[in-house]
C-alpha cells in the first residue's frame, strides 16, 4: 500500500525567507513518482514540481526544488526567498504503479509581510 | 500547456435530485481521468479512475451506483451524484493524463466544482 504523510499542518514563515515542508512516503513500488501541487483559496490545483523515483538530481522549478532523500523516503520541497503570494496548501503527492495519484493531507502554508 | 476545464463550478441543488458534473480536457486528448473529493480543509481523495470507452475503476468505500461515470470520449468525462443527499456536498475536482504510461508527470487538473446540496 501507499502511504504519503505531512506532518505540519500549518506553517507561519516571514516573507523572503526559505521554507521548508516535509514529506515522507511508502510504497513498495520500484518506479514511482513525487510531486508538489499548491492550492490556493480558489482551489484550482497548481502543479510545482516533480521527481522520479529514478532521478538523480533534485528536481528544480524556479523558487522550487524537491530535496529526495530517497534512503529515508523523504521528499520535502523548499520554496526560497518566500513571497504574499506563496500563501496557500500544499500538498505532497505520489505516482506508483497503477498510475493513479495519492495526496498526502497537506501543509497550509501562511507568509507573514 | 494543457488544460482541464470543469463545468459547473458551483452547484447548489435540492436533496434526491442528481447532478452532473462535467470534465473536459480542451487541447489535448485525455485518455485517462481522474475523479477526486476534497473536504473543507482535507486532502484530496481519490473516488475513480476513468478510462475511455471502458468502465470506471472506483477505490474502495466509493459507491458506484451513487457516483457514476462516464467517459464517452477522449475530452469528456462526466460524474454524475445520484439522489444527492448533503453529506454528498463537496469540492470535487478532475484531472486527466494523455496517456497511462506518460501520466508520471501530466496529468493536469481541474478547476474544481463546488456541491452543495439542501
Amino acid at each position: 500500500a501507499q502511504k504519503i504523510t505531512q506532518t505540519q499542518p500549518g506553517m507561519f514563515v516571514q516573507e523572503k525567507e526559505a521554507v521548508t515542508l516535509d514529506c515522507t512516503y511508502d510504497t513498495s513500488d520500484q518506479s514511482y513518482g513525487l510531486f508538489w501541487y499548491k492550492q490556493p483559496s480558489s482551489g484550482e490545483m497548481i502543479f510545482l514540481i516533480y521527481q522520479g523515483s529514478y532521478d538523480e538530481q533534485n528536481a528544480t522549478e524556479g523558487r522550487y526544488s524537491l530535496n529526495f532523500q530517497k534512503a529515508r523516503k523523504s521528499a520535502n520541497l523548499v520554496i526560497s526567498a518566500s513571497q504574499l503570494g506563496d500563501s496557500a496548501m500544499y500538498f505532497c503527492a505520489m505516482r506508483g504503479g497503477a498510475s493513479k495519484i495519492i495526496f498526502g493531507s497537506g501543509t497550509r502554508l501562511s507568509i507573514r509581510p | 500547456g494543457a488544460v482541464v476545464s470543469q463545468h459547473p463550478s458551483r452547484v447548489i441543488c435540492k436533496s434526491g435530485t442528481s447532478v452532473k458534473i462535467e470534465c473536459r480536457s480542451l487541447d489535448f486528448q485525455a485518455t485517462t481521468m481522474f475523479w477526486y473529493r476534497q473536504f473543507p480543509k482535507k486532502s484530496l481523495m481519490l473516488m475513480a479512475t476513468s478510462n475511455e470507452g471502458s468502465k470506471a475503476t472506483y477505490e474502495q468505500g466509493v459507491e458506484k451506483d451513487k457516483f457514476l461515470i462516464n467517459h464517452a470520449s477522449l475530452t469528456l468525462s462526466t460524474l454524475t451524484v445520484t439522489s444527492a443527499h448533503p453529506e454528498d456536498s463537496s469540492f470535487y475536482i478532475c484531472s486527466a493524463s494523455r496517456s497511462l504510461e506518460r501520466s508520471y508527470n501530466e496529468q493536469f487538473f481541474g478547476p474544481g466544482t463546488r456541491l452543495t446540496v439542501l
